[in-house]
């Protein structure tokens, strides 16, 4: 089945540490997201890839980084920058070559800090 | 600068009954999408109805419809005849620049 794979969906770290959180996609997207999920704050955008080896910042992307070398991978780094990095991580894509703009959603990494 | 405001941050209804979830957001563009998510306690993001703005009629899923105000620029979710699955955040979303409202937190009452 097409999807959206997040992984790990768990993710504990120490603080001052870097983590990498893993998304893939097999719909053949060409555009893919990434989100912060804070209790009372909704989603807000921390990067997002319009097509591979390019990428941009979204509103909250200081204390992240991103890569897309390949159309289907688009992990995140949650770098010891980030000072408050406990949430919950949501990766989206979109097909960019329809008109409907729907994004899929990942199931999700929820990141602790510990 | 583009936003997109939902004021009720929880709201309840009782099991059958109707309610109306509330949305609007600020632009300059004259043709986006409109978009309402549903996220239940499993997390996961489901689409619940979409409304393109140049279409002037309203958006119906079954139970879920919108009242797409576009001079107001006001996107209002009803959900009729309520159901116990319903309950779960709900996320207004502005597909043009990908961003979303803070969320509602609907509880439906048996």
């Amino acid at each position: 089945d097409g999807g959206i794979t997040q992984s790990p969906k768990y993710l504990f770290r120490k603080e001052g540490q870097n983590v990498t959180l893993s998304c893939e996609q097999n719909l053949n997207h060409d555009a893919m997201y990434w989100y912060r999920q804070d209790p009372g704050q909704g989603l807000r955008l921390i990067y997002y890839s319009q097509i591979v080896n390019d990428f941009q910042k979204g509103d909250i992307a200081e204390g992240y980084s991103v890569s897309r070398e390949k159309k289907e991978s688009f992990p995140l780094t949650v770098t010891s920058a980030q000072k408050n990095p406990t949430a919950f991580y949501l990766c989206a894509s979109k097909n960019t070559g329809t008109n409907t703009g729907e994004l899929f959603f990942g199931e999700g990494s929820r990141l602790t800090v510990l | 600068a583009q936003t997109v405001t939902q004021s009720q941050p929880e709201m309840s209804v009782q099991e059958a009954e109707t309610v109306t979830l509330s949305c609007t957001y600020d632009t300059s563009e004259n043709n986006y999408y409109l978009f309402w998510y549903k996220q239940p306690p499993s997390r996961q993001m489901i689409l619940v109805i979409r409304q393109e703005a140049y279409k002037q009629q309203n958006a119906t899923e079954n139970r879920f419809s919108v009242n797409f105000q576009k001079a107001a620029k006001s996107f209002s979710l009803k959900i009729s005849d309520s159901q116990l699955g319903d309950t779960a955040m709900y996320f207004c979303a502005f597909m043009n620049i990908m961003r979303f409202g803070a969320g509602t937190r609907l509880t439906v009452k048996p």
